[in-house]
């Protein structure tokens, strides 16, 4: 069965640092997402891409964080200066259509010290 | 907020029993989905229904839907130890807006 998946499955930075996760969505999508999870909290939307572009971000996606398809198969998520508050689960998805069912990825859990 | 409410926040239930949970939300919808958590891990798709339809199956899990009250619930019958997770609902429109979930723990 198809899935997404996430890689590193945990990271360790150093405040400061640059971070880069990254995800290889199921082949046939053409929808990207990520999102995540501070512990203990909700599920929170950060971006969505198309077309190689951005779709739509929330107010989380400041400037520090950036997304990229490099190649036909790859999506990647960098933070550039990662902060304490960054440390989370970040949740790759993707789905073969605008809105309904998207899979998800197992995420990465980013612990910034 | 988009975002759905569950309810209850946390679910105990004796192997066997059925659990349901609720969710509720302000907007209007084009679909919506129920999503399972098990701690630490990732999401995984569970069902999703449709703006335009008022109840579904699959296998153990029930959803209904009722956009006039803005809620949908789901059910789960014969609840299993393996069922110890936490749930989400996820409205979407051109995103997902999660809840905060509901968290069941079913004990053997």
């Amino acid at each position: 069965e198809p899935e997404v998946t996430q890689t590193p499955s945990h990271q360790v930075t150093q405040m400061g640092q640059e971070v880069i996760l990254r995800c290889v969505p199921i082949s046939n999508h053409l929808y990207f997402y990520w999102y995540r999870q501070i512990l203990g909290q909700k599920v929170e939307f950060l971006v969505s891409f198309y077309n190689n572009e951005i779709s739509e971000k929330s107010e989380i996606f400041d400037d520090q964080f950036s997304v990229e398809r490099p190649d036909g198969s790859n999506f990647t998520l960098k933070i550039r200066s990662t902060k304490l508050e960054d440390s989370a689960m970040y949740f790759c998805a993707s789905s073969n259509q605008w809105g309904p069912e998207a899979f998800f990825g197992q995420g990465t859990r980013l612990t910034v010290v | 907020s988009q975002q759905g409410e569950e309810d209850p926040q946390a679910l105990s239930i004796q192997e066997g029993e059925n659990a349901t949970m609720n969710c509720s939300y302000k907007t209007s919808i084009n679909n919506l989905q129920w999503y399972r958590q098990n701690s630490g891990r990732g999401l995984v798709h569970l069902i999703l229904i449709r703006s335009n339809e008022r109840e579904k199956h699959s296998g153990r899990l029930r959803v209904t839907l009722d956009t006039s009250k803005k809620s949908s619930s789901l059910l789960i019958t014969a609840s299993r130890a393996a069922d110890t997770a936490s749930y989400f609902c996820a409205l979407t429109g051109n995103q997902f807006y999660f809840g905060t979930g509901t968290s069941l723990t079913v004990i053997p």
